[in-house]
């Protein structure tokens, strides 16, 4: 099956700018969404699609793409954003039904 | 109020055999895949298995292929994974996921709705 690379840690000061990456080949033909899961909590979706943002999810965040790489940004990150942050896409390897996630993200806020 | 109950869950042994279901309410169940997604303890997210909405097709991770099965009642607003052949490394918590659309092929799909999930331990 297909793999996406995550960093396993980033940080970012209260109200600065931090981007989070995703990498694989499945992105090259499929979006990424993203979900953010805090301690004891089951995941939310904050991005999905081309940039698209559910009901609710504040527009501080923020999704990209290009090539083999997807991109979640919150611009002017809050305390209330610190949590692990998942990507996930379609599967382009054999198990075309597939789907795959990234190892995670924990983002820290300082 | 949107919201997806797993159940079933437990403290089963090695090689033996565990049910998970999962209720939906407050949307068209019919409407929407769904999907299975565990997270072993401190680990990240991993797909298990998914459906479309009238279970034409049916997609499973290979970790899982040949010893669980997907399956849906779409009269009864309800998902289910079959367990067989436990192993050791099939402990998690297990979550039922909602699908944003109906097939398990769409380039910008995503997994909207998520339940609080159902722990599964493996051990003797």
């Amino acid at each position: 099956s297909s793999e996406l690379t995550q960093d396993p840690a980033v940080s970012v000061a209260l109200g600065q700018t931090v981007r989070i990456t995703c990498q694989g080949d499945s992105l090259r033909s499929y979006y990424a969404s993203w979900y953010q899961q805090k301690p004891g909590q089951a995941p939310v979706l904050v991005i999905y699609g081309k940039n698209n943002r559910p009901s609710g999810i504040p527009d501080r965040f923020s999704g990209s793409s290009s090539g083999n790489t997807a991109s979640l940004t919150i611009t002017g990150a809050q305390a209330e954003d610190e949590a692990d942050y998942y990507c996930n896409s379609r599967d382009s390897s054999g198990n075309h039904l597939g789907v795959v996630f990234g190892g995670g993200t924990k983002l820290t806020v300082l | 109020e949107v919201q997806l109950v797993e159940s079933g869950g437990g403290l089963v042994q090695p090689g033996r055999s565990l049910r998970l279901s999962c209720a939906a309410s407050g949307f068209t169940f019919d409407d929407y895949a769904m999907h299975w997604v565990r997270q072993a303890p401190g680990k990240g997210l991993e797909w298990v298995s998914g459906i479309s909405w009238n279970s034409g097709s049916i997609g499973y991770a290979d970790s899982v292929k040949g010893r669980f099965t997907i399956s849906r009642d779409n009269a009864k607003n309800s998902l289910y994974l079959q367990m067989n052949s436990l192993r050791a490394e099939d402990t998690a918590l297990y979550y039922c996921a909602k699908d944003n659309f109906p097939g398990l092929a769409a380039a910008d799909d995503a997994f909207d709705i998520w339940g609080q999930g159902t722990m599964v331990t493996v051990s003797s």
